[in-house]
């Protein structure tokens, strides 16, 4: 089965600072979506990326986040300025022209 | 607005013991209803696609149904190593993004 993978498993910042997450998506994948999950609560989403722009956000992601393929490949995430309610798992997401999504395994982003 | 409620949110069973986890959903356009097994600290594992009434999808123990308000995961004859907490998603109308319930957090005791 075609894997995911995200760097780092787990993040721990302090408050204000800057975080970027990464994730290696499948190759010839077309679309990439980023969410997150609060521990304890529902998977919840972020943003969708399609052709190197984002075609859809949610009211999450606000001018803090930015998502980019700085290299072709990687696809990240950042949070510009990381608040305390940011402390949740991460996770990459891609498709191809089928509907599933395949999931990462997640960043782990605790912020003190 | 698009929702997804799952029910019961936790389920103990024991080994052997068939059960059903459901999932209702209020979507415009439905475009796919997904289920998905989460492992603690993992990320979301895929399982079926479904896109309209009356389909059905197997998969070794598991067996997910449609209707046009609610989907079930029937596990027969659980294992232990079924003990995880599996997800229902639905995809609407507006692009591609997923909606995801609570989940039902499912152990299976030998």
């Amino acid at each position: 089965e075609p894997e995911v993978t995200q760097t780092p498993s787990h993040q721990v910042t302090q408050m204000g600072q800057e975080v970027i997450l990464r994730c290696v998506p499948i190759s010839n994948h077309l679309y990439f979506y980023w969410y997150r999950q609060i521990l304890g609560q529902k998977v919840e989403f972020l943003v969708s990326f399609y052709n190197n722009e984002i075609s859809e956000k949610s009211e999450i992601f606000d001018d803090q986040f930015s998502v980019e393929r700085p290299d072709g490949s990687n696809f990240t995430l950042k949070i510009r300025s990381t608040k305390l309610e940011d402390s949740a798992m991460y996770f990459c997401a891609n498709r191809v022209l089928s509907d599933e999504q395949f999931f990462g395994p997640g960043t782990r982003l605790t912020v003190l | 607005e698009d929702q997804v409620t799952q029910s019961p949110e936790a389920l103990r069973l024991q080994e052997g013991e068939s059960s059903s986890l459901n999932c209702s959903y209020t979507v415009s356009g439905l475009r796919g209803l997904f289920w998905y097994r989460q492992d603690p600290g993992k990320g979301p594992e895929f399982l079926f696609t479904l896109y309209s009434a009356g389909e059905e999808k197997e998969k070794e123990r598991l067996k997910a149904t449609l209707t046009k308000k609610e989907s079930f995961l029937h596990i027969t004859a659980p294992k232990p190593e079924d003990s995880a907490t599996y997800l229902c998603a639905v995809r609407g109308e507006q692009g591609g993004k997923l909606i995801f319930g609570q989940g039902t957090e499912l152990s299976v005791k030998p």
